[in-house]
């Protein structure tokens, strides 16, 4: 069964410092991992997806990583912004077989806030 | 963008009564799914549906729970006799075609049973 953890539980940074959430996952046969962002009492926003082929992706100020032979995934944070405060989940995807897609399970997420 | 959408927002009930909360999967794509955060915990994977049947279910989604895709737009969860345990945010996702595409989420309905 897939575990997945989030260190650290809660970070806090002046604004236009760069960093770093982990992403630790048990099962190594991940299908692919997925970084969201959750506003308070929001939805999930989806930032970036890495295929279990791919080493990393970015999207504008975001970039992240997969290592599945060492069980983890990085997001990484450049010039944070205030606007970057947040919940940041990740969570990794599974393919049971067949037309299964799309288990996701979730790490506890880092509570990041930004101050100017 | 493209966005899922879901209803109610906010939903309180009483214990026992039967809900049903409604989603509307981003129109191209063809796998829907439900999940839940109970206030404090961690998202979990309840459903996953394609081609009119559930094509994986975790251990929570037991015969109180049930879905539907009663047309082409709209997907439904079905939540018989609900108990207090069952307050929590329940969020629709969907995702496109057959290869482990990005799934988008919706805003949530806030479930309060009392």
């Amino acid at each position: 069964k897939q575990e997945v953890t989030q260190i650290p539980a809660a970070l806090s940074v002046p604004e236009g410092e760069n960093l770093v959430l982990n992403c630790s996952f048990t099962d190594s046969a991940i299908y692919n991992l997925q970084w969201f962002r959750q506003d308070p009492g929001k939805g999930l926003t989806s930032l970036l997806l890495i295929q279990s082929s791919q080493r990393e992706q970015t999207s504008g100020r975001l970039n992240a990583s997969l290592d599945k032979s060492s069980g983890r995934s990085t997001l990484y944070i450049a010039a944070s912004q205030p606007g970057d405060s947040a919940t940041y989940l990740c969570a990794g995807g599974e393919h049971a077989g067949g037309t299964s897609y799309g288990k996701l399970t979730f790490g506890q997420g880092t509570i990041l806030t930004v101050h100017p | 963008e493209p966005e899922v959408t879901q209803t109610p927002s906010h939903q309180v009930t009483q214990m026992g009564q039967e809900v049903i909360l409604r989603c509307v999967p981003i129109s191209n794509h063809l796998y829907f799914y439900w999940y839940r955060q109970i206030l404090g915990q961690k998202v979990e994977f309840l459903v996953s549906f394609y081609n009119n049947e559930i094509s994986e279910k975790s251990e929570i989604f037991d015969d109180q729970f049930s879905v539907e895709r009663p047309d082409g737009s709209n997907f439904t969860l079905k939540i018989r006799s609900t108990k207090l345990e069952d307050s929590a945010m329940y969020f629709c996702a969907s995702s496109g075609r057959l290869s482990g595409n990005t799934i988008y989420f919706g805003e949530g309905s806030w479930l309060t049973v009392v």
